[in-house]
């Protein structure tokens, strides 16, 4: 079974609206961490915002925010405002356990382009 | 001042070559790790080290092979390249207490 499923291979947001990038995930684990990364087309990775399963609240990170919903095992990305530099592919990673060097798993990613 | 640096950041070669790429953190993390990007975009571990010991080492061809001289550098070699290496190797390194991995820029590696 996918350890982290982002449905939308694809998404169009018009300028200055909000949008919202889904990544469902699964584990057994009840400590795992759940992270966003951006990577615009020159292809570096860079990381966004990150939501531990004990945290009470959903995490914000500026005009990026974490839609938590632990029951439902989905940690879904709303970017507020989008501007023309948000587009770029977007993934969802989980960390499963505690402890050191515990790699990340990514979901298949969800391109997002924002239309002027 | 760049975290986490890898070089080169292109690497075209022929099949059967062997080649390394470098990867270097100024964070002062303990654990570093190589990922790789296929074609499609879909990233996967490779390797993890944490102050020199490699911790995870997935299913990856013993042609690839990892080399952590201090806990700020994992080099990644890689022995009688195949068509099917080339990707983008992305090093990261993380710290045990803190969660975020940040990654370097990758290495676009071509095996012609």
């Amino acid at each position: 079974a996918q350890k982290i499923t982002q449905t939308q291979p694809g998404m169009f947001v018009q300028e200055k609206e909000a949008v919202t990038l889904d990544c469902t995930y699964d584990t057994s684990d009840p400590s795992y961490g759940l992270f966003w990364y951006k990577q615009p087309s020159s292809g570096e990775m860079i990381f966004l915002i990150y939501q531990g399963s004990y945290d009470q609240q959903n995490a914000t990170e500026g005009r990026y925010s974490l839609n938590f919903q632990k029951a439902r095992k989905s940690a879904n990305l709303v970017i507020s405002a989008s501007q023309l530099g948000d587009s770029a592919m977007y993934f969802c990673a989980m960390r499963e356990g505690l402890g050191s060097a515990r790699q990340l798993t990514f979901g298949s990613g969800t391109q997002l382009t924002v239309l002027p | 001042d760049t975290a986490v640096s890898q070089t080169p950041k292109y690497l075209v070669t022929q099949m059967g070559n062997d080649k390394s790429i470098k990867c270097e953190q100024n964070l002062g993390h303990d654990t570093m790790y190589w990922y790789k990007q296929d074609s499609k975009k879909f990233l996967k571990i490779m390797f993890s080290y944490n102050n020199k010991e490699l911790i995870i080492n997935e299913t990856v061809p013993n042609r690839f092979s990892p080399k952590s001289p201090d806990k700020a550098h994992l080099n990644l070699h890689i022995n009688s390249l195949e068509l099917g290496d080339s990707a983008v190797y992305f090093c990261a390194s993380s710290q045990p207490r803190f969660e975020t991995q940040y990654f370097g820029p990758g290495t676009r590696l071509l095996v012609l």
